[in-house]
């Protein structure tokens, strides 16, 4: 149980472009989800966490005009990185958080490698 | 101040052997505990969570938390160098914060044959 998955695992675009990954919680419905975001030897970055049905609430310094989150369901959310640019190159990780004896306990996705040309 | 810090490490331990890895975390209203585990280039998978004081123990992982002192440990019994991870201890403050967790820097752990 617990499964969350994330599509694509590996992306390369060119500088400019739009990129979605989608964040999916298989076999529990999930009312929060949080999107990380992980540089090479660094420590997760929370991005924003994501609620079904209203807006995303957004960690200070990340913009949500070029991250886009959206979560049209309890299983779904996607995350769109708008005029993305080499610096936006980066592991971006979900997780999704079911609710159990420890409260709301969060189950990761695979995370999807961005590449930005 | 840092608000959930693990000793960075990197912690060495030959195979076979105990790994312990240690926590603290300054908001005393924190209520439940997450151990993951991370292998390079791969996303955090769970390990062990906890939420009462004492020791709980699956398998060859044993979390222990100790609220008054604030701090929350993982050993590892039978150390395999399949072990070898970063280990990323987290934490929830429980209330209106919908799951949100806090994590630590993880501390690298090498179990050498």
């Amino acid at each position: 149980g617990a499964v969350v998955s994330q599509h694509p695992s590996r992306v390369i675009c060119k500088s400019g472009t739009s990129v979605k990954i989608e964040c999916r919680s298989l076999d529990f419905q999930a009312t929060t989800m949080f999107w990380y975001r992980q540089f090479p030897k660094k420590s997760l970055m929370l991005m924003a966490t994501s609620n079904e049905g209203s807006k995303a609430t957004y960690e200070q310094g990340v913009e949500k005009d070029k991250f886009l989150i959206n979560h049209a369901s309890l299983t779904l959310s996607t995350l769109t990185v708008t005029s993305a640019h080499p610096e936006d190159s980066s592991f971006y990780i979900c997780s999704a958080a079911n609710t159990g004896l420890a409260g709301e306990t969060q189950y990761f996705g695979p995370g999807t490698r961005l590449l930005v040309l | 101040q840092k608000e959930v810090e693990q000793n960075s490490g990197p912690l060495s331990v030959p195979e076979g052997a105990i790994a312990s890895l240690n926590c603290t975390y300054s908001d005393r209203g924190s209520q439940s505990f997450f151990w993951y585990r991370q292998y390079s280039g791969k996303s955090p998978e769970l390990i062990m969570f906890i939420y009462s004081n004492g020791d709980k123990e699956d398998g060859r992982f044993t979390a222990q938390l100790n609220k008054a002192s604030q701090y929350v440990s993982l050993l590892i019994r039978d150390s395999q160098p399949s072990d070898s991870a970063t280990y990323l201890c987290a934490v929830n403050a429980g209330g209106t914060s919908y799951g949100k967790l806090t994590f630590g820097q993880g501390t690298i752990l090498t179990v050498h044959p």
